[in-house]
C-alpha cells in the first residue's frame, strides 16, 4: 500500500542552524501539507502547497520557514534559524482529491530537537 | 476557525473493557478523520468518516454531520490499543487543513 515517507525520522540541531526535513507524498497526490506537534500539544496546521505554490498558511509560518517541490516526488519544509521553540514533531501529510473523498495521509514524522 | 472538543482526556482500561471516545466540533464539516498516535509519536489513520458509520475490526466510529459530533468505539480493549487518539476536521470545500482536537489519551492496563 503507497505510502508518506519522511526523513530523517529525528534530527538534532544547534539554535541558529538551517534544517531541511524531507517528505515523499504518495505518488499520484496533489495536495501536500506540513504540520507539527509541540510535546504534549495538540498537531498544529502549517502550510498547504498545492500546484507548486502555497495555498494556505498559519501565522506560525513565518519567515523562518519555507516549503518547496524540488523534483516530482519529494516535498521539502526549510527552517531556515531555529529557535528553542522549534522543538516539535512535524508531519508531511498528502491528499489526492479530484473528488469527493479528501482523507489525508500522515507520514511517520520528523521528531526536531533544537538545543 | 472550527473548534474541535475531545472528551474524555484520559481514559484508563483494563484489558478487554469496551469504551467510547467523543469528537465534537463547531460548524458543518466536510471531512473528519480519526487517528491513533502510537508511542512511537506516528499518527495512523484509523477513519476518514464525515458521515455515518464505519467498522474495523474491534473499532468502529460513527459520524452524525448534522448533530456535529462523532464517536468512536474500542472493544474488547487490549494493552496495544494504548496512545492518543485525535480527531480532525476540515470545514468547507476549499478549507482543506484539518483542525484537530486534543486527543484523548487511552491507556489500557493488563
Amino acid at each position: 500500500e503507497p505510502e508518506v515517507t519522511q526523513t530523517p525520522s529525528h534530527q538534532v540541531t544547534q539554535m541558529g542552524q538551517e534544517v531541511i526535513l524531507r517528505c515523499v507524498p504518495i505518488s499520484n497526490h496533489l495536495y501536500f501539507y506540513w504540520y507539527r506537534q509541540i510535546l504534549g500539544q495538540k498537531v498544529e496546521f502549517l502550510v498547504s502547497f498545492y500546484n507548486n505554490e502555497i495555498s494556505e498558511k498559519s501565522e506560525i509560518f513565518d519567515d523562518q520557514f519555507s516549503v518547496e517541490r524540488p523534483d516530482g516526488s519529494n516535498f521539502t519544509l526549510k527552517i531556515r534559524s531555529t529557535k528553542l521553540e522549534d522543538s516539535a514533531m512535524y508531519f508531511c501529510a498528502s491528499r489526492f482529491d479530484r473528488g469527493v473523498r479528501n482523507e489525508q495521509f500522515f507520514g511517520p514524522g520528523t521528531r526536531l530537537t533544537v538545543l | 476557525g472550527i473548534q474541535v472538543e475531545q472528551s474524555p482526556p484520559d481514559l484508563i482500561l483494563q484489558e478487554g473493557a469496551n469504551s467510547t471516545l467523543r469528537c465534537n466540533f463547531s460548524d458543518s464539516v466536510n471531512n473528519l478523520q480519526w487517528f491513533h498516535q502510537n508511542p512511537w509519536g506516528q499518527l495512523i489513520n484509523l477513519f476518514y468518516i464525515p458521515s455515518g458509520t464505519k467498522q474495523n475490526g474491534r473499532l468502529s466510529a460513527t459520524t452524525v454531520a448534522t448533530e456535529r459530533y462523532s464517536l468512536l468505539y474500542i472493544s474488547s480493549s487490549q494493552t496495544t490499543d494504548s496512545g492518543v487518539y485525535f480527531c480532525a476536521v476540515h470545514r468547507r470545500i476549499n478549507d482543506y487543513k484539518l483542525s484537530f482536537g486534543a486527543g484523548t489519551t487511552v491507556t489500557v492496563r493488563a
